[in-house]
């Protein structure tokens, strides 16, 4: 399976403030996501990451506040921009090897104070 | 995103027990399913997938698929501590995961 490289694996930031997490990939794959998990929530799809493109958004993310690149078939990054306290959550990436399985890396987790 | 309803919990099972895990899932053209382990303050892990309607079995763990019904469940053989964690079932339509809420395990020595 692929290893998942994902840092950094906490951040405390100042409101309006900008993180950029990024996600590191030991092979090259061609679906990558990324995945918000609020305190004693679910995994929320923020939006897949395409390799050349711009990102597709799920309904409530919008590219100005989480803007993503993929520059390549093994990296990507999420941005959260304009940090409030509601994006203390944990930031997840993901990759798919076919469409039987799906892994994660170690995630992000982000305290807005 | 789909819609994915798992069994509430928490459920709290003495060990050596069989925990038992329900999800069910909205979308008549999902393809294949997912379940996750995931202790408090990690990631994800993958435990087991199936896309095929029947059982699936890997160590202590089962999957069993039922696609004219719309469920997919896990059971847990054996229960241990070291398997108290959350589970969330996830399932894939087109190309994207959707998950459940989660069903939390206390496995009780």
């Amino acid at each position: 399976s692929a290893v998942i490289s994902q840092k950094p694996s906490r951040d405390i930031c100042q409101r309006g403030t900008s993180l950029t997490i990024q996600c590191q990939v030991d092979s090259q794959v061609t679906m990558m996501f990324w995945y918000r998990q609020q305190p004693g929530q679910s995994l929320t799809l923020i939006a897949t990451a395409n390799q050349g493109s711009e990102a597709t958004y799920e309904s409530g993310f919008v590219i100005d506040k989480f803007p993503i690149s993929r520059p390549n078939l093994t990296f990507s990054t999420l941005t959260v921009s304009n940090m409030s306290p509601e994006d203390s959550s944990i930031y997840l990436c993901s990759v798919d090897e076919g469409i039987t399985e799906a892994f994660f890396g170690q995630g992000t987790r982000l305290t807005v104070v | 995103q789909k819609e994915v309803e798992q069994n509430s919990g928490p459920l709290s099972v003495p060990e050596g027990a069989i925990a038992s895990l329900n999800c069910t899932y909205s979308d008549r053209g999902s393809q294949s399913f997912f379940w996750y382990r995931q202790y408090s303050g990690k990631s994800p892990e993958l435990i087991m997938f199936i896309y095929s309607n029947g059982d699936k079995e890997d160590g202590r763990f089962t999957a069993q698929l039922n696609k004219a019904s719309q469920y997919v469940s896990l059971l847990i053989r054996d229960s241990q501590p070291s398997d108290s964690a959350t589970y969330l079932c996830a399932v894939r339509g087109d190309y994207k995961l959707s998950f459940g809420a989660g069903t939390t395990v206390t496995v009780r020595a």
